[in-house]
């Protein structure tokens, strides 16, 4: 099974200001990796796949990097929308998949 | 535009079997995707739970292989899911989502299902 680490839990970030968002996997995962956001009582939305191609409509704000097993997701200029929960996800032992513990991003 | 909807009972009894179904609206199952069932339980993170593909070859996260059946019914366009034996532990949001690739491109919008006697 591949355990994926996020870090921190919570990130404290002022509105206008950059957010850096980490995701560790315990072994190799390639570029199989997924982040979302998840605002409360809402169901998770996908940002970002092949660890850094944005999905269909998300604002270019939003970037991912990373290979193998150390990935970013940045947010260049926080928007008051963009304080959530952010997850990452590997597809590399596909169609095992498994999340991170999340990280929450709180304004500052 | 794909549009998926969980169905099913709210609370369930412990010991019992949690069945829960996912109607997908706007695409045919039966054109390819997998789709899956991921929960999360009240204030922590997700939870993958397995997969099917129109086919029905599922596949199952291994500490819930046990007590998961995902199925698929391709003539009223849903699928399914059964947790048998379920504990408070079990407690969650339940989501379907569309795979597309191995990342969740679509989800519904979520059933809380709650186990207490």
């Amino acid at each position: 099974e591949i355990v994926m680490t996020q870090s921190p839990a919570t990130l404290s970030v002022s509105p206008g200001e950059r957010a850096t968002l980490s995701c560790r996997a315990s072994q190799s995962v390639s570029s199989n990796l997924a982040w979302y956001q998840q605002k409360p009582g809402q169901a998770p939305r996908l940002l970002i796949y092949g660890a850094s191609t944005r999905a269909t409509g998300i604002p270019a704000r939003f970037s991912g990097s990373g290979s193998g097993t150390e990935f970013t997701l940045t947010i260049s200029s926080l928007q008051s929308e963009d304080f959530a929960v952010y997850y990452c996800q590997q597809y590399n032992n596909w169609p095992l998949y498994s999340f991170g513990q999340g990280t929450k991003l709180e304004i500052k | 535009q794909v549009q998926l909807q969980e169905s099913g009972p709210g609370l369930v009894k412990p010991s019992e079997t949690l069945s829960l179904t996912c109607t997908v609206s706007g695409y045919s199952i039966s054109s390819g995707y997998y789709w899956g069932w991921i929960r999360q339980p009240p204030g922590k993170g997700l939870e993958w739970i397995g997969s099917i593909y129109h086919s029905g070859s599922t596949y199952y996260n291994p500490s819930l292989k046990s007590r998961v059946t995902i199925s698929v019914d391709t003539s009223k366009n849903q699928f399914s899911l059964k947790l048998s034996s379920v504990t408070a532990a079990d407690t969650a949001v339940y989501y379907c989502a569309r795979d597309d690739s191995g990342s969740y491109i679509g989800w519904g919008q979520g059933t809380l299902v709650t186990v207490s006697s």
